[in-house]
């Protein structure tokens, strides 16, 4: 079967940095997304690996490792506005975007 | 760009009643687009996949006959849910692909959610 594994929930200080990881089984590999979603509203886009590395945008990073199955997504310099929760998404080989359960990030003065 | 809007935010229905939830991609063409259902405190859960010009694929364990896609349109996706009764009320968020990217680059622009309560 299809698997996103993520943590239930992470928290961190403000200022700080953290690191969110992800693990898949999936039918095939065809792109890892991440995507914030705030309490009540929809998921907004964040980042986008199809190639192993890291893939840096301002305060976010994304790290991929398709050999391991491995992503993470990596926050600095943490505000409170980032306290949320952050979905993994992979599409598998049939195009089908596969869903991890998110990660609650609380983020604590 | 890349704007997705829904409507109604929110509503409140009898339980029996029907209610229409419109998904709209705003400045681009969307020939497929997706409905979800978020339960508190759970993940999304993708209902069905909503092509233009033909029949939506549901989601193993999703009523097509209680869900209703209507994809009309390359802008527009309806979602009813007939014959509601609380255990239906949720957060239904849809979202759109752009047309023409390529299959793998999979980016779904979502819609701001449906608060659908039944009392």
């Amino acid at each position: 079967g299809q698997n996103i594994d993520q943590p239930t929930e992470m928290t961190a200080t403000e200022g700080a940095i953290v690191q969110i990881n992800c693990t898949y089984q999936t039918s095939g590999f065809n792109g890892l997304f991440w995507y914030q979603q705030h309490a009540g509203e929809a998921p907004t886009f964040l980042s986008y690996n199809v190639l192993d590395g890291l893939e840096e945008k301002g305060r976010f990073s994304s790290f991929l490792s398709r050999s391991k199955g491995y992503s993470y997504l990596l926050l600095k310099e943490l505000q409170m506005k980032d306290s949320a929760s952050y979905l993994c998404a992979v599409t598998d080989s049939n195009y089908q975007l596969i869903w991890g359960a998110g990660t609650k990030l609380i983020i604590k003065p | 760009g890349a704007v997705v809007s829904q409507h109604p935010s929110w509503v409140i229905c009898k339980s029996g009643t029907s209610v229409k939830i419109e998904c709209r991609s705003l400045d681009f063409q969307a020939t497929t687009m997706f409905w979800y259902r978020q339960f508190p405190k759970q993940s999304l859960m993708l209902m069905a996949t909503s092509n233009e010009g033909s029949k939506a694929t549901y989601e193993q364990g999703v009523e097509k006959d209680k869900f209703l896609i209507n994809h009309a349109s390359l802008t527009l996706s309806t979602l009813t849910v007939t014959s509601a009764h609380p255990e239906d009320s949720s957060f239904y968020i849809c979202s759109a692909r752009i047309s023409g990217r390529l299959p793998e680059y999979n980016e779904q622009f979502f819609g701001p959610g449906t608060r659908l309560t039944v009392l």
